[in-house]
């Protein structure tokens, strides 16, 4: 079974659209993120949420809006798209312990035309 | 040093040769010390985590150390092989209030020629 999955893999889609990415858990953490993989392949952290509450929240643009319906789902919805919208996006959750190892969805590319 | 920093940003080897990189961080307020393997095309997968000064893992034929004092941690990898080949990211998780976050160097690409 997928530890975290991620819908859609791949999103392409035009400039001005509203779109949204899906995230679930099923290793029963408490805490998840959300991760953009820029041109240079660096990962910046965007959200985090634990226990459905918004923990992180870095510089990003207001048209990002994570919702957490419950602890094993972190949605990503983004409006208005932009050009520079476009990358990779990684979903990841974590058990806020001592370790807090955090484990990687597959990543959504998505495609702003 | 006030961000992650991993040094070489690459790294060719032949098969067979063991090499070692290096992750520094800000030695202040440090809770742990994160490393993953990140395979073309694929997600991060976690290597390591580390929490005290003098800490050593080893998994196979990849182990790693901490310095927290000094702020540095090394992987190694003896006798590389061809499947290695992949970016290595160290990520650092503070102490205080933002220590949910994961704060990840730019990452060690090896390539390991056959």
């Amino acid at each position: 079974d997928t530890a975290v999955s991620q819908t859609p893999k791949y999103l392409v889609t035009q400039m001005g659209n509203d779109k949204s990415i899906k995230c679930e858990q099923n290793l029963g953490h408490d805490t998840m993120y959300w991760y953009k993989q820029d041109s240079k392949k660096f990962l910046k952290i965007m959200f985090s949420y634990n226990n459905k509450e918004l923990i992180i929240n870095e510089t990003v643009p207001n048209r990002f809006s994570p919702k957490s319906p419950d602890k094993a789902h972190l949605n990503l919805h983004i409006n208005s798209l932009e050009l520079g919208d476009s990358a990779v996006y990684f979903c990841a959750s974590s058990q806020v312990t001592t370790t807090d190892t955090q484990y990687f969805g597959p990543g959504t590319r998505l495609t702003v035309l | 040093i006030l961000n992650v920093e991993q040094s070489p940003q690459s790294l060719h080897v032949q098969e067979g040769d063991s090499t070692n990189f290096t992750c520094s961080f800000p030695s202040s307020n440090f809770y742990a010390l994160h490393w993953y393997r990140w395979e073309t095309a694929k997600s991060p997968e976690a290597l390591f985590v580390m929490t005290l000064n003098g800490d050593e893992k080893k998994k196979g034929r990849i182990s790693a150390t901490l310095n927290t004092k000094e702020g540095y941690s090394y992987l190694y990898i003896k006798g590389s092989q061809p499947e290695d080949s992949a970016t290595y990211l160290c990520a650092q998780r503070h102490s205080g209030g933002s220590n949910y976050k994961l704060t990840f160097g730019k990452g060690t690409l090896l390539t390991v020629n056959p």
